[in-house]
């Protein structure tokens, strides 16, 4: 399974965009990556997934870059209610590897 | 609500003592998998279901951890003789298998504290 790095904690406001970026250096030529969100309690929820170039759904958007070694996820003008964690993950079958995330704090 | 159930939502037990929890999955999802999480970690894959059959299990965490899904429906994850390092959140999730998907969807979690 490909090891994939993000940062530990980002902070943000209400109404920005949040770029988290995910390094993901060995990535194999049949992996996906994915982004799960999870808040307290909860289990983690399917944002976005995508192979190459860009995805966006109502919810997010995912930049891929030619290389695949990293990826971004954006937030369009976040709320609080975007505060969570969020897991990247690379995977091309069910053995989904999380490792601790981002935790995002979105401030008033 | 036709998401993934989880039960119960909370259990307490005294070491040593089995407990078993129960996931029910989405009802057409052929795919059910359980995690185990805890606090400040991303959930850790522990065993995984393919209809009735389970085809990974390496990953359970001894041999006092044990799942069935006897029908291809619920699932359940036993743990034996409990100790105080099994508390944590034990998650299932469920998906279709469908090439290269790895959209899975996950319940809420039974929480578990041995004391």
């Amino acid at each position: 399974l490909a090891k994939t790095t993000q940062p530990i904690s980002m902070d943000s406001y209400e109404g920005q965009e949040v770029n988290i970026t995910c390094s993901h250096n060995n990535i194999a030529t049949n992996d996906y990556i994915t982004w799960y969100q999870q808040f307290p309690s909860q289990g983690p929820r399917f944002i976005i997934q995508g192979y190459k170039t860009k995805v966006t759904n109502e919810v997010a958007s995912l930049f891929i870059p030619a290389d695949r070694k990293s990826s971004t996820l954006s937030l369009p003008r976040v709320s609080l209610s975007d505060t969570a964690v969020y897991y990247c993950l690379v995977a091309n079958d069910y053995k989904l590897s999380f490792g601790a995330g981002t935790t995002v704090t979105v401030r008033a | 609500d036709t998401g993934v159930s989880q039960d119960p939502r909370h259990k307490i037990t005294k070491r040593g003592q089995n407990v078993t929890f129960r996931c029910d999955p989405i009802s057409e999802h052929n795919r059910l998998y359980w995690y185990r999480q805890t606090l400040g970690q991303g959930p850790e894959f522990l065993t995984y279901f393919q209809n009735e059959a389970q085809l990974e299990k390496s990953r359970l965490l001894s041999d006092r951890f044990s799942a069935e899904r006897p029908k291809g429906s619920f699932s359940t994850l036993e743990i034996q003789r409990t100790e105080q390092g099994d508390s944590a959140m034990y998650l299932c999730a469920s998906s279709l298998a469908q090439g290269l998907n790895t959209e899975a969807f996950f319940g809420q979690g039974t929480r578990l504290t041995v004391v």
